[in-house]
């Protein structure tokens, strides 16, 4: 069964740098069909996909967040980490990480496994 | 990038009673690239339908969804006490990927 956690600072001061690690469990991690997200979700509204990365570091990010934006593999270990720079309060979301899946014909999935997600919020 | 239009915004239902959401794209999603997600309070999502129509694991089958094109139906058959809950749809047709802003099945 595949798990995944998020960890990180709860707390970041704004115009500082975000930085969340996901670490994964079950064996699927180093499998390079699948690809691995960030996803926000401000507190009573929706989601937004962040951007991705593959156990091989090649990376897509969301263009609205991409001058901002680095996903990258932890080096030897079954994580990734995320991060955000010069964050402010629209910032404050709860993040989770969550897997896609290959889907044939199209570079992007569906999310099948989540992290339960981490609430970061940006403040002074 | 691709704007997931949900509606209604709430749906006021009983126990029992048949749940009928829309989810309509701002273009075209080839190939039925388009899954829904079922959230409730407290919890992440939970994949729920991928491909327009097939279940994931773990979902009864009073669950289903349907449509092709820009516009998508998720249907609750009989609403169980379980299936209260806030539905999201996404598209993974064109990067970025995008989500509708949700449609919270409440009880009446």
């Amino acid at each position: 069964q595949v798990q995944l956690q998020e960890s990180g600072p709860g707390l970041v001061k704004p115009s500082q740098t975000l930085s969340l690690t996901c670490t994964v469990s079950g064996g699927s991690f180093s499998s390079g069909s699948y690809c691995w997200s960030w996803i926000r979700q401000p507190a009573g509204k929706g989601l937004e996909w962040i951007g991705r990365i593959y156990s091989s570091g090649s990376t897509n990010y969301n263009p609205s967040l991409k001058s901002r934006v680095t996903i990258s593999v932890v080096t030897s270990k079954t994580q990734f980490s995320l991060k955000l720079s010069s964050v402010t309060a629209a910032d404050t979301a709860v993040y989770y990480c969550a897997r896609g899946p290959p889907v044939r014909g199209t570079t992007g999935t569906p999310f099948d496994y989540w992290g339960q997600g981490t609430l970061v919020t940006v403040s002074s | 990038e691709i704007v997931l239009t949900q509606s209604p915004g709430t749906l006021s239902l009983s126990p029992g009673e048949r749940a009928t959401l829309s989810c309509r794209t701002s273009q075209s999603v080839s190939s039925s690239y388009l899954a829904w997600y079922q959230q409730k309070p407290g919890q992440a999502p939970r994949l729920l339908i991928y491909g327009a129509s097939s279940r994931a694991t773990g979902f009864p089958d009073r669950f289903s969804g349907s449509g092709s094109g820009t516009d998508f139906t998720l249907t609750i058959s009989r609403l169980e006490p379980e299936d209260f809950a806030v539905y999201y749809c996404q598209q993974y047709n064109n990067s970025p990927q995008t989500f509708g802003q949700g449609t919270k099945v409440e009880i009446k």
